[in-house]
């Protein structure tokens, strides 16, 4: 099946800082991917959706300014969270699938760990 | 907005059990409807998924959900639990025609050799 990276797997960092999450397809080319948090115990809420080449489509609630996302590829997204403070600490997790329909599946990477000191 | 309910939280079997997870959705329009699995250590993987046809589906691993309208409810179900079968479970839905989810908060499924 197809396979989708997350770097890093893991990072904490300082409060203030900016913290960088990448997503990559690895043997697929990703016209959308997906952007979503999972706070422990409770579901995944999706955060943006990215098309290559243009602006993502943030969920309500989600501050874009914040939670910035770069789909300049057919293989990569990130995502940054700039100025991160304690309760950004979260699990992000990325999605990626290949074309353009509901039919299209998609496919999840394994989650990055973000801890906000 | 769209919601999705899971009733179970943890549920504990032992090998050869039966397993029935419930989901329910709250969205009165067409739907398409999903079960991920997450195995410990590892991503998201599609158990199956439902868009249209019988509402029967089968899916890898001998899991199979059963869509029932009347009730928008979408139960995956498995006759003979193994032990390799523990994970946690999410269903998740998404309108026609877009393809953004909406996951339930998940069951972690424990099976017990």
């Amino acid at each position: 099946g197809a396979v989708v990276s997350q770097h890093p797997s893991r990072v904490i960092c300082k409060s203030g800082t900016s913290v960088k999450i990448e997503c990559r397809s690895l043997d697929f080319q990703a016209t959308t991917m997906f952007w979503y948090r999972q706070f422990p115990k409770q579901s995944l809420m999706l955060m943006a959706t990215s098309n290559e080449g243009s602006k993502a489509t943030y969920e309500q609630g989600v501050e874009k300014d914040k939670f910035l996302i770069n789909h300049a590829s057919l293989t990569l997204s990130t995502l940054t969270v700039t100025s991160a403070h304690p309760e950004d600490s979260s699990f992000y997790i990325c999605s990626a699938s290949s074309g353009g329909s509901s039919y299209n599946e998609q496919f999840f990477g394994p989650g990055t760990r973000l801890t906000v000191l | 907005a769209q919601s999705v309910s899971q009733h179970n939280h943890h549920v504990i079997l032992s090998e050869a059990a039966s397993l029935e997870l419930g989901c329910n959705y709250s969205y009165g329009g067409t739907v398409n409807l999903f079960w991920y699995v997450q195995y410990p250590g590892q991503h998201l993987q599609l158990l199956l998924k439902y868009f249209s046809g019988d509402p029967l589906v089968k899916g890898i691993k001998g899991f199979e959900a059963e869509f029932i309208k009347s009730k928008f409810s979408f139960n995956l179900r498995k006759p003979s639990v193994q032990w390799s079968d523990t994970a946690e479970y999410f269903c998740a839905v998404s309108l026609t025609g877009r393809r953004a989810l909406t996951f339930g908060s998940g069951t972690r499924l424990q099976v017990q050799p």
